[in-house]
């Protein structure tokens, strides 16, 4: 079965600062990659996604991930924070031609301080 | 927009009780899921369903059941509950396919007594 990690389980910045969030999974055929974001009581929203082509995929709010097929990651970034991006971030993978089960990581809590 | 609607923000059941928690999509969506989100754990599919009345067991079935008796409608069931089934329930709907995007629902944190 395939797993997804996400390395960092709370991350604290500032305002401005630069943002990469890891994601690693095990999966060794084709997927398709996304990042899911939720706000502070709100439901989970799609940030961005990955299915073929450009490896830098631009999502919405200044987000960015590149997925790195050897080795196996889809780093999330964003150059310069806001306090509005306080938010929890989860990796997931879907295994191309093993169903449509999404696999997540264990989610990364981001604080920015304003 | 896709909206995926969910009865219940909030429940408090007692141990053993039959709960009931509804999903409503309103875009015509082939598959549905149902996950459970818990800190450190992210969320984990507990059943899916790619059509009327079809439902496949995901990563966490166990103490869980579901029913799809309409496109638009994906129940899940949990027919005696335990307090370790204390957590927040999300489901999710999506057109099926090999690119699918999943859209979720907002939750229902279930508090089991």
């Amino acid at each position: 079965a395939q797993s997804v990690s996400q390395h960092n389980h709370h991350v604290i910045l500032s305002e401005a600062a630069s943002l990469e969030l890891g994601c690693n999974y095990s999966y060794g055929g084709t997927v398709n990659l996304f990042w899911y974001v939720q706000y502070p009581g709100q439901h989970l929203q799609l940030l961005l996604k990955y299915f073929s082509g450009d490896p830098l995929v631009k999502g919405i709010k200044g987000f960015e991930a590149e997925f790195i097929k050897s080795k196996f990651s889809f780093n999330l970034r964003k150059p310069s924070v806001q306090w509005s991006d306080t938010a929890e971030y989860f990796c997931a993978v879907n295994a191309v031609n093993a169903g449509n089960m999404l696999t997540f990581g264990g989610g990364t809590r981001l604080m920015v301080k304003p | 927009d896709v909206k995926v609607t969910q009865s219940s923000r909030y429940l408090v059941k007692r141990t053993g009780e039959k709960v009931f928690l509804e999903c409503v999509q309103d875009m015509d969506h082939e598959n549905m899921f149902w996950y459970r989100q818990d800190p450190g754990l992210g969320l984990r599919l507990i059943y899916f369903s790619y059509d009327v009345k079809m439902k496949e067991k995901g990563d966490i079935p166990e103490g869980y059941s579901v029913s799809r008796e309409k496109k638009e409608r994906f129940s899940l069931i949990l027919e005696s509950a335990s307090t370790n089934q204390t957590s927040m329930y999300l489901c999710a709907s999506g057109r099926g396919g090999v690119q699918e995007t999943q859209y979720f629902g907002p939750g229902t944190r279930l508090l089991v007594l």
